[in-house]
Parts: C-alpha cells; structure tokens; sequence
C-alpha cells in the first residue's frame, strides 16, 4: 500500500529552527508537496520538490532525497504564527496526491 | 486566492438525511475536487472532476455522488447522511497542469450527522 510518514506533534521555541520530517512508499513519484493549515483553516501550498535537493523559500526550505523516499521541510527564525499543520503530500505514478495526516507544530515563547 | 466558496459552511443534520454541499469557483480552473479531512488521517480524497460532465472515484467514494455541469460548480451530494461521514469536507482546485499544479482550497465545509 501507499504511505507517507510525518510525526504527529512538535514543539519548538520563538526564534529557533525546526525540521519536520516525511517519509514515502509510493506506487511512483511525480513530486513532493508541502502545505501549512491554521487550526480550521484551509490548507495552503508552501513548497513543491521533484528533483533531489533543496529547495529554499524565505524562511522556509524543502529538502527532497527520492532514493530515501525522505523529504523535510526547515523553518526558520520561528514565529507564533508559524503555529500550524504541516502537511506533506506525494504525487504518484498515476498523478493522484498521497496525503500524510499531518504534524502539528506548536510554538512556544 | 483562487475565488473558491463552499456552502454551507457549517450543516447538522441527521442519519439517513441527504445533504449538498457545493462549490464554486470564479477561475475557470478545469481540475476540482473534494476531499474529506478527519483527525488521524491525512486528507482522503471522495471525487474529482476533469470538466463539466467529467468526474471520477477517488478512495473513499462510497456513500458520496458528485455532479459537475458547469466549469463554476461542483456539488457534493451524501444521498442518505451516516455518522461516518461527520467530517470536515474541503473542495479544491488544481492551477497549472496536472502533474505539477498545486491545489488551492476552499474554506471548508464542516458536517455533523446525528
């Protein structure tokens, strides 16, 4: 079966950095997204990867390994209102998105 | 922002009811669809549709119809409500291609079945 792996809950302080880690078992790949959802909000995009490496936007940057099946997303200089979600998402052979349940980042002064 | 609205946005309602829920876009994006989100569980997709009259099953398809006749609309129909599918329902659409577009979301449509 497909799968994708990302830790339930994490807690970091105001101005640290954190990783937030997803591992895949896909039938195929086309690509590895990222998105953030606020507490009853709608998800929204943050990072797409389809080629190893990493991918930097502001204070957030994606890292793809497709031999690992292993991505991470890496946020900096922490804010309160990076409070959130973190979904990771993986687009397989058949361009249908595999969503992981999710980590709940909390951030703490 | 995609100009994405469901409706309603909150719904109770009891076993065996039917329930719509519908969204609507001003984009004329052709890719749409609906997923469910419930704690423990990554976002599961119920349907999608490539254009008008276009739809097909995704995972958890059963106890759900959609329906798309127009680009704008696309309805999500539970025929006889259970309280399996109490649930928080998100409709999207795809900008770009298929294989590289991101979704943008609507705001979501909470439903309680009793």
């Amino acid at each position: 079966g497909q799968n994708i792996d990302q830790p339930t809950e994490m807690t970091a302080t105001e101005g640290a950095i954190v990783q937030i880690n997803c591992t895949y078992q896909t039938s195929g790949f086309n690509g590895l997204f990222w998105y953030q959802q606020h507490a009853g909000e709608a998800p929204t995009f943050l990072s797409y990867n389809v080629l190893d490496g990493l991918e930097e936007k502001g204070r957030f940057s994606s890292f793809l390994s497709r031999s690992k099946g292993y991505s991470y997303l890496l946020l900096k200089e922490l804010q309160m209102k990076d409070s959130a979600s973190y979904l990771c998402a993986v687009l397989d052979s058949n361009y249908q998105l595999i969503w992981g349940a999710g980590t709940k980042l909390i951030i703490k002064p | 922002d995609a100009g994405i609205t469901q409706s309603p946005r909150h719904k109770v309602t009891e076993t065996g009811t039917p329930v719509t829920l519908r969204c609507h876009q001003t984009e004329n994006h052709r890719y749409m669809y609906w997923y469910r989100q419930d704690p423990g569980h990554g976002l599961r997709l119920i349907h999608y549709s490539y254009g008008v009259k276009d739809t097909d099953k995704g995972e958890v398809s059963d106890g759900y119809s959609v329906s798309r006749s127009k680009t704008e609309d696309f309805l999500l129909t539970l025929e006889s409500a259970t309280s399996s599918q109490t649930s928080v329902y998100f409709c999207a659409v795809q900008a770009g291609t298929a294989d590289t577009g991101e979704l943008f979301f609507g705001e979501g449509s909470r439903l309680t079945v009793l």
